[in-house]
């Protein structure tokens, strides 16, 4: 069971658009996580959230963690071809149990 | 630090065979998980442990594979026999518990070939 639906799955953009990415669950989560994934690679953390509603930014990449704590987006400003990888949301649950999500992969075109 | 490391790096065998993947995780980070990433199941949480003890393996997929953490530094993932539905890459990652949530860090991935 997938409890960490992301979407869109592949997104191709052109340099300097903006874009966002959704993570979703019907679950609670206790902390929620970005990642980003480039090939060949492992996974890198991004951000994590915590608390209902917070926001965080990362110079041009802005986290938000839901109300209810099941959802997140990542949204992205002027996206630059070093953007491109596989973007990943991991939640955990109350009980410590990790989950990642199907994932997002974005291309920027330059 | 170095980081996560993981070998081999690339490992091809024939059906049948046995297949043993390493992990060396952060030093001082008291959490290990091994995760297989599909391009049809995405990153799977196969099993994870907590001081060298096996917390959660309900994601392994079958008796065929057996993690083991012998010690704090080094831990093996391991495959008995390999099938070619085996074929993934395997990442290993470690964590401490900061501020109430892991914060993972992944090795590069060994990227096993089942033939």
């Amino acid at each position: 069971t997938q409890l960490l639906e992301q979407s869109p799955q592949f997104l191709s953009i052109q340099e300097g658009e903006n874009l966002t990415v959704y993570c979703n669950s019907s679950s609670v989560f206790s902390s929620l996580q970005w990642y980003r994934q480039e090939p060949g690679e492992g996974p890198v953390l991004l951000v994590t959230v915590v608390t209902g509603g917070e926001v965080k930014k990362l110079k041009r990449l802005t986290f938000q963690f839901g109300d209810a704590r099941k959802d997140s987006s990542l949204h992205i400003t002027a996206a630059q071809t070093g953007d491109t990888g596989l973007y990943l949301c991991a939640g955990a649950s109350p009980g410590n149990q990790f989950y990642f999500g199907t994932g997002t992969s974005l291309t920027v075109i330059p | 630090d170095a980081g996560v490391i993981q070998s081999p790096r690339h490992e091809v065998t024939e059906m049948g065979q046995e297949v043993t993947l390493r992990c060396k995780p952060i030093s001082g980070h008291d959490y290990l998980f091994w995760y297989r990433q599909t391009m049809m199941r995405g990153l799977e949480l196969l099993i994870y442990f907590n001081n060298n003890v096996p917390i959660d393996d309900s994601g392994m997929p079958e008796d065929r594979f057996s993690a083991k953490m012998p010690n704090a530094s080094f831990s093996t993932l391991k495959i008995q026999p390999s099938e070619p539905r085996d074929s993934a890459v395997y990442f290993c990652a470690s964590s401490e518990l900061a501020g109430g949530h892991y914060e993972q860090f992944f090795g590069p991935g060994t990227r096993l070939t089942v033939l």
